[in-house]
């Protein structure tokens, strides 16, 4: 059973471009959620998916946006890029549950770069 | 809204030596706790995690943390540290009754030297 998988695994754009992220969910899991990751700093929470639909959102502008795919994979976007949009973006998946709690499973992430 | 501090931003340990990491938490209302481990170039891996019931809490490779709700804080600690423990650490939370979004610390970079 693969784990979370992304995609690409590196990447390198110029400031004002235009940047698509792939995350491909654990097997049996319906909700992703996406971390941005600067260096030295610890993960902050981007925005969650489920169902299609951005549940819920952490402090990031609207040039950060997302999708997910009825079979559960997701995208991140993020338009006019700056400079501090440097960083590692992680994608987490974890399965559906009735519980208050679902441990979420990171994948490997994707090393952007912004020149 | 919930915050998390690591108290120590880089911890150098040699080998066979005990270390804890400290992390307090500010939330007003229940929280579950976590530790997550990174090692270079690699996503994060849940190393434990404390939902409820006992207080201490313990890995499968030998590190434990305790959940002091007056002092607020999950340290986590390990009685002797191994080459391979070296890596980057970060505590995180969620709100017990949220979408299971995980705030995290800046996390403390342990280097265990022979």
């Amino acid at each position: 059973d693969a784990g979370v998988t992304q995609s690409p695994t590196h990447l390198i754009k110029t400031r004002g471009q235009q940047v698509t992220l792939r995350c491909s969910p654990k097997s049996g899991h319906d909700t992703v959620s996406w971390y941005q990751q600067a260096l030295g700093q610890g993960p902050q929470f981007i925005f969650q998916y489920y169902e299609e639909e951005e549940r819920q959102r952490g402090n990031f502008p609207d040039r950060f946006s997302g999708h997910q795919f009825p079979n559960y994979s997701s995208e991140l976007n993020v338009n006019a890029l700056l400079l501090g949009d440097s960083a590692l973006y992680l994608c987490a998946s974890r399965p559906p549950s009735s519980s208050s709690y679902n441990e979420q499973f990171f994948g490997p992430g994707t090393r952007l770069t912004v020149l | 809204a919930q915050s998390v501090t690591q108290l120590d931003s880089q911890v150098p340990v040699f080998e066979e030596a005990p270390v804890e990491l400290r992390c307090n938490y500010s939330s007003s209302v229940s929280v579950y706790l976590f530790w997550y481990v990174q090692y270079p170039n690699q996503g994060l891996q849940l190393l434990l995690k404390y939902l409820s019931g006992s207080t201490l809490v313990e890995s499968i490779n030998g590190f434990e943390a305790e959940f002091n709700k007056s002092q607020t804080s999950f340290h986590l600690r390990k009685p002797s540290v191994h080459i391979s423990d070296t890596a980057e650490y970060f505590c995180a939370v969620i709100s017990s009754g949220g979408y299971n979004k995980l705030i995290f610390g800046a996390g403390t970079r342990l280097a265990v030297h022979p």
